[in-house]
């Protein structure tokens, strides 16, 4: 049973497209983040929201408590957003991190 | 501000023996968090210490164990190491516990042979 799902697992888009990335959970949170991971493993956090939406430059993050759902958006997508973007979750019940298995983008110029 | 430092970067390691890491948090810094990354389990939750002390668990058996110092630097270690221990080891630091922006370090590669 996996408490976070993302989806698409996969992505491939070009460059300048509007990009959506969907995370799921089934647990009770009191904190979602959104990851960013590059190839060699450095992981960068790009977001953390408790309720609403957060933005920073070409990228958005948007939660939904009621629908347990969470969207990240990249606007006018490049090269360099080509990483694996990770949603996790804090329970609150216990402070427990979950993650959701990655979904990778490809930009391609 | 120096980020998180890990140490080592890479280890090797044959099944039985056991392994020490280290993780130098931001400074400030009170939390420190411990993730596994495997390809095929993803990232999954260690332990994270607040001031010295364990605040959670993740769902690892009890060759896994790390500890905080007074300074907030923190060690994992692991027992009697299996081929399925090979992973990358995160470890993120905090002002806070849970709720709170993670700054990760670069990870350490165990392999296990």
């Amino acid at each position: 049973k996996n408490e976070v799902e993302q989806s698409p697992q996969n992505l491939t888009a070009q460059e300048g497209e509007f990009i959506t990335i969907n995370c799921s959970y089934s647990v009770g949170i009191s904190a979602l983040h959104w990851l960013q991971q590059h190839p060699g493993g450095g992981i960068v956090s790009l977001f953390m929201l408790s309720s609403g939406k957060k933005k920073h430059g070409r990228l958005i993050a948007t939660i939904n408590i009621q629908e347990k759902h969470s969207s990240l958006h990249i606007t006018a997508s490049h090269p360099r957003d080509s990483a694996v973007y990770i949603c996790a979750v804090v329970s609150n019940t216990g402070n427990q991190f979950y993650f959701g298995t990655g979904t990778s983008l490809t930009v391609i110029p | 501000k120096a980020g998180v430092t890990q140490t080592p970067r890479y280890l090797i390691k044959t099944r039985g023996q056991q392994v020490t890491l280290s993780c130098s948090p931001i400074s400030g810094h009170r939390s420190v968090s411990w993730y596994q990354q495997t390809p095929g389990q993803g990232l999954q939750f260690l332990f994270e210490y607040f001031s010295e002390t364990q605040r959670n668990k993740g769902n690892f058996p009890g060759r896994f164990s790390g500890r905080q110092f007074s300074n907030s630097r923190s060690e994992m270690n692991v027992s009697t190491l299996e081929l399925g221990d090979s992973a990358l080891y995160l470890c993120a630091s905090s002002w806070g516990v849970g709720t709170d922006t993670q700054y990760f370090g670069p990870g350490t590669r165990l392999t296990v042979l």
